[in-house]
């Protein structure tokens, strides 16, 4: 099993300011298999970023995604109120399927 | 536009099975691979497994001796089974569509919470 490690746990930010998420696995996960959601509370997980670095849908040009290998790094360029969230990465190189443990961005 | 929503008890004894239903609208269940995915309160997320119509599945490791999943394909709906439940099994429990261009979930159900208590 891959296991991915995501840090920090919380990062406490103010809107304007930029925030940097990372994700560790313990194996390499191929690019295209590593994704990242948001999770509001009381909603489902939202579907952010996937293949590494392609927006979802409707997602805002301030969210973008890099890494290889065994780290990967999702970036909110700009904070806005509505990006105070958990954040989940993914990956499903094979089963099973695996999430991060989260990073909340809360307000500073 | 696709839209899931699971169903079921909210209450089950420890030692039970635990019985969810999601019901799949905007798309054929025969069209994509269907997951169900746990987040136990104030917790992370954890993939429970994934069916696919024609019977191929895959399950959680830890938990692949307890589930069973299904597909009912006259009702466009696919369900879960999660039997001898724990305490620890106390969680929200969500459906998703797997999307395997994106190796992603780009749909989920709003969740339903599932408490395991006497």
């Amino acid at each position: 099993e891959i296991v991915l490690t995501q840090s920090p746990g919380t990062l406490s930010l103010s809107p304007g300011e930029g925030a940097t998420l990372s994700c560790r696995a313990s194996q390499s996960v191929n690019t295209n298999s590593l994704a990242w959601y948001q999770q509001k509370p009381g909603q489902a997980p939202k579907l952010l970023m996937y293949g590494t670095s392609n927006r979802a849908t409707g997602v805002a040009d301030r969210f973008s995604g890099s890494g290889s290998g065994t780290d990967f790094t999702l970036t909110i360029s700009t904070l806005e109120p509505e990006d105070f969230a958990v954040y989940y990465c993914q990956q499903y190189v094979g089963p099973p399927l695996t999430f991060g443990g989260g990073t909340k961005v809360e307000i500073k | 536009q696709v839209n899931l929503q699971e169903s079921g008890p909210g209450l089950v004894k420890p030692s039970e099975t635990l019985s969810l239903t999601c019901a799949v609208t905007g798309a054929s269940i025969t069209s994509y691979y269907w997951n169900w995915i746990r987040q136990p309160p104030g917790k992370g997320l954890e993939w429970i497994g994934y069916m696919h119509y024609t019977g191929n599945s895959n399950y959680n490791p830890f938990l692949k001796s307890r589930v069973t999943m299904s597909v009912d394909t006259s009702k466009n709906q696919f369900s879960l089974k999660l039997s001898s439940v724990t305490a620890a099994d106390t969680a929200l429990y969500y459906c998703a569509k797997y999307n395997s261009n994106y190796r992603s979930f780009d749909i989920w159900g709003q969740g339903t919470m599932v408490t395991v208590s006497s």
